[in-house]
């Protein structure tokens, strides 16, 4: 398994703001993920970040929008730039079990409000 | 491309009745299946997964899901709820030999009256 954490834990941003949240991991992994959830809704995959390349970003999702860094094997950051309302949502990072398990690991969560 | 349902959005119970959260699912072969739990405030949390195999597969916190190929359905059960259960389920499919990524139905909330 793999225990993940986030910071912030949660924040409340203004209108046209940046916001990078950070997601640790306590083991090297190749694969990690970052997903939107919002109000009332499930999951969305906003990207895959791999270590040493750019990420892969989902339909609907724009490098511009959501910068994402992964300068090591145990971290990663997004970042949520120039927010509006429409942004608030809690923001998810996860890694891949590995072993062919196909399963994630979540972190907490990090709960964003904008204003 | 895969599709998940959560038909149900909320489920209320009393503590100790028993629970079924559906989940169908769209593929075209056998997926991998799996059930999230949420609680509030907090990341999801695997209970259990199918990959091949027995259909009924068990999982932590009491709970089994059952894989029904005729009905593309992976249900999630169990005999006696308590309070601490209510949280949002997930049901979540990956396809076999494809993306590793997974297709996460809507949620179902569980809320447990004492």
């Amino acid at each position: 398994s793999a225990v993940i954490s986030q910071k912030p834990s949660r924040d409340i941003c203004q209108r046209g703001t940046s916001l990078t949240i950070q997601c640790q991991v306590d083991s090297q992994v190749t694969m990690m993920f970052w997903y939107r959830q919002q109000p009332g809704q499930s999951l969305t995959l906003i990207a895959t970040a791999n270590q040493g390349s750019e990420a892969t970003y989902e339909s609907g999702f724009v490098i511009d929008k959501f910068p994402i860094s992964r300068p090591n094997l145990t971290f990663s950051t997004l970042t949520v730039s120039n927010m509006s309302p429409e942004d608030s949502s809690i923001y998810l990072c996860s890694v891949e079990a590995g072993g062919g398990g196909n399963e994630q690991f979540f972190g907490p969560g990090t709960r964003l409000t904008v204003l | 491309a895969q599709s998940v349902t959560q038909p149900d959005i909320h489920i209320t119970v009393s503590e100790g009745a028993s629970l079924e959260l559906r989940c169908n699912y769209s593929y075209g072969a056998t997926p991998y299946l799996f059930w999230y739990v949420q609680s509030p405030g907090q990341g999801l949390q695997l209970l259990l997964k199918y990959f091949s195999g027995d259909t009924l597969v068990q999982g932590i916190k009491g709970f089994e899901a059952e894989f029904k190929r005729s009905q593309s359905s992976f249900n999630l059960r169990k005999p006696s709820v308590h309070w601490s259960d209510a949280a949002e389920y997930f049901c979540a499919v990956v396809a076999s030999g494809g993306s590793y990524i997974p297709t996460f139905g809507r949620g179902t909330s569980l809320i447990v009256h004492p």
